[in-house]
């Protein structure tokens, strides 16, 4: 079984423009939930996607935002973007939600 | 929300040592995983274990969940075991927080 791909696994972008990420999970795996890493606040969460609607949702502001298609591909989006936006972003996969998540290679985007 | 501290910070063993890394959350959860992340950044499942007692080769796992904690046992370490170690809990009906992580680094 293919694992959780996401893409593009890099990107570098200016101030002020925005990205998508994609993520794509595991076949059969509904759930699909999103995280940034940095080193200074760690792993938090962004939102979870289940069945195309937000279960749930990170303390971050309303520029990062995401959708899930019938397929349960993902997508997260981030506008008007922010030196501290830079950051590694994961995408993980799992069947229900709340069960052993898998996590794709993630995107490591960098804001100049 | 649920609070997470994993301890030690940082770990630095000779390779064959043993080593014991801890994870303490503040409320009941439902899950449990432990993860390790590469020096590429991806994370790898290593348990699953909300509760009870896990082995998997050199690595085993224990959660006491009525004391709130866990327990990630590395045997024989190896430098290929270097990267970080996670914990992450979810408590019913609520996201994955993750622990700060313990840098683990196995010297040859």
């Amino acid at each position: 079984k293919a694992g959780v791909t996401q893409t593009p696994r890099y990107l570098i972008k200016t101030r002020g423009q925005q990205v998508t990420l994609s993520c794509s999970p595991i076949s059969g795996h509904r759930s699909v939930s999103w995280y940034q890493q940095t080193p200074g606040q760690g792993l938090q969460f962004l939102f979870e996607y289940f069945s195309e609607t937000q279960r749930n949702k990170g303390n971050f502001p309303g520029r990062f935002s995401g959708r899930q298609f019938s397929n349960s591909r993902s997508e997260m989006n981030v506008s008007t973007l922010e030196l501290g936006d830079s950051a590694l972003y994961l995408c993980a996969s799992s069947i229900q939600g709340e069960e052993t998540q898998y996590f794709g290679p993630g995107t490591r985007l960098l804001v100049l | 929300g649920i609070q997470v501290e994993q301890s030690p910070p940082d770990l630095i063993l000779q390779e064959g040592a043993n080593s014991t890394l801890r994870c303490n959350f503040s409320d009941s959860v439902n899950n449990l995983q432990w993860f390790h992340q590469n020096p590429w950044g991806q994370l790898i499942n290593l348990f699953y274990i909300p509760s009870g007692t896990k082995q998997n080769g050199r690595l085993s796992a224990t959660t006491v969940a009525t004391e709130r904690y866990s327990l990630l046992y590395i045997s024989s370490s190896q430098t290929t075991d270097s990267g970080v170690y996670f914990c992450a809990v979810v408590n019913y009906g609520q996201n994955f927080v993750f622990g700060p992580g313990t840098r683990l680094s196995v010297l040859p």
